[in-house]
């Protein structure tokens, strides 16, 4: 597709249960970053992946979120035994080469944890 | 710890006035980015400055790049409630590999 692709755009889920969010990247782009936007608010890193380099992961507030990358492209944040505090837009971001260039937004996913 | 701490956090202001919006850092950045992000989208790329001292102008909205490369504004004239969402300051600091970091956001309502 022309533009960054995440599903579901809406995730209501029962705490505890597990949540995978996905995210399409634009083609060619090898930076790849999650986000994760509480009502109104700034964006808060969770990991980043740049080609075949080991992602930083120095965002991901628990052991209980992981993410991974397949072949440079789809990436997956997986979220395990939700609580209602992870409740939050999850936004997906690409860019060409690396940070300095622009970066293009998914619509994110919301993320209601009940 | 916020790398770029951005002010106002929020900004209620009526329609025909002028605003300012602040992002601040301790680091050196290579360039400093600005976004805007409307309700159920993801942010969007307004403008990148590069240069220390850079000024930048999109029709109302003026960007300027700290002669130190530490910090950005945004000034807004004669604002209009199309102007309305989050604004968010964005970059990658010198000597710290490339991970983009945001800003915490300048949340902007324009009152008609």
């Amino acid at each position: 597709g022309a533009g960054v692709s995440q599903s579901p755009s809406n995730k209501v889920t029962e705490k505890g249960k597990d949540v995978e969010l996905r995210c399409d990247p634009i083609s060619g782009h090898t930076a790849l970053y999650w986000y994760r936007q509480s009502l109104g608010q700034g964006l808060e890193f969770l990991i980043y992946f740049q080609g075949n380099s080991a992602p930083d992961k120095s965002g991901l507030p628990s052991d209980r979120f992981s993410a991974e990358r397949t072949g440079g492209s789809v990436s997956t944040l997986t979220i395990q035994r939700t609580q209602q505090e992870d409740s939050a837009v999850y936004l997906c971001a690409s860019s060409q080469i690396a940070g300095g260039t622009e970066a293009f937004f998914g619509q994110g996913t919301r993320l209601t944890v009940v | 710890t916020q790398l770029l701490e951005q002010s106002p956090q929020f900004l209620s202001i009526q329609e025909g006035e002028n605003l300012t919006v602040y992002c601040n850092s301790s680091s050196v950045f290579s360039s400093l980015q600005w976004y805007r992000q409307e309700p159920g989208e993801g942010p969007v790329l307004l403008v990148t400055v590069v240069t220390g001292g850079e000024v930048k102008k999109l029709k109302r909205l003026t960007f300027q790049f700290g002669d130190a490369r530490k910090d950005s504004s945004l000034h807004i004239t004669a604002a209009q409630p199309g102007d309305t969402g989050l604004y968010l300051c964005a970059g990658v600091p010198l000597n710290t590999g490339n991970q983009f970091y945001f800003g915490t956001g300048t949340s902007l309502t324009v009152i008609p």
